[in-house]
């Protein structure tokens, strides 16, 4: 079975921390992705990543930046936490398919509270 | 930009019914189709995937369809149990980030279910 885990379940941080979400996956998989979730707005996707040191940006980039430094691992970055960053974020990942990521597979969830 | 709808956006049903939950979605130019559930306070979990040079997919007592031409897709859950209770999210996967095959997904909003015992 695909494994995704996420460092934390639940966090809490000042407004002004730098903030740190680590996620790994076990499968070796090429592509990794870091989403929010919000009540009435769904999932919005964040960063994604295609290979160890690239990243794209989703939906919603601005106030985080992401590192991949190994393929096993990607981390999402809020440089100065701001409390509209409140939010459940959810980290997935996918292999390809004949040129196409395939099925996306997710962890656990962080949930952030930012005060 | 893409954007996927699902209705209803919420439902609640007898145990023992088959149903029927609906995503539609305005770009027909999408990669493939995921549909997951989400139980509360929890991540997702994948529960099919249509290729978008399918036209369903079936795991267990879930059947999935896809019309890209309508730009609808289906997930059908026969005789339904008290733990298909869950919030159910499609999404679709369509180049619009990159352009290319590495893409994340476009989310519905969900379909909340509960299905009296």
């Amino acid at each position: 079975d695909v494994k995704v885990t996420q460092s934390s379940r639940y966090l809490v941080k000042r407004t002004g921390e730098k903030v740190f979400l680590e996620c790994v996956q076990d499968m070796d998989h090429e592509n990794m992705f870091w989403y929010r979730q919000d009540p009435g707005l769904g999932l919005r996707l964040i960063y994604f990543s295609y290979d160890v040191k690239m990243k794209e940006k989703g939906d919603i980039p601005e106030g985080y930046s992401v590192s991949r430094e190994k393929k096993e691992r990607f981390s999402l970055i809020l440089e100065s936490a701001s409390t509209n960053q409140t939010s459940m974020y959810l980290c997935a990942s996918s292999g390809w398919d004949r040129g196409i990521s395939y099925e996306q597979y997710f962890g656990p969830g962080t949930r952030l509270t930012v005060t | 930009k893409q954007e996927v709808t699902q209705i209803p956006a919420a439902l609640s049903v007898p145990e023992g019914e088959n149903l029927v939950l609906n995503c539609s979605f305005t770009d027909s130019a999408i990669y493939n189709l995921q549909w997951f559930r989400q139980d509360p306070g929890k991540g997702l979990t994948s529960l099919l995937l249509i290729q978008s040079s399918q036209r369903e997919q079936t795991s267990g007592r879930l059947n999935a369809s896809l019309d890209k031409s309508s730009g609808r897709s289906t997930l059908y859950i026969a005789a339904s149990q008290p733990g298909d209770s869950a919030t159910y999210l499609c999404a679709s996967l369509g180049g619009m980030y990159s352009g290319g095959g590495a893409d994340g997904l476009t989310f519905g909003k969900g379909t909340h279910l509960i299905i009296q015992p």
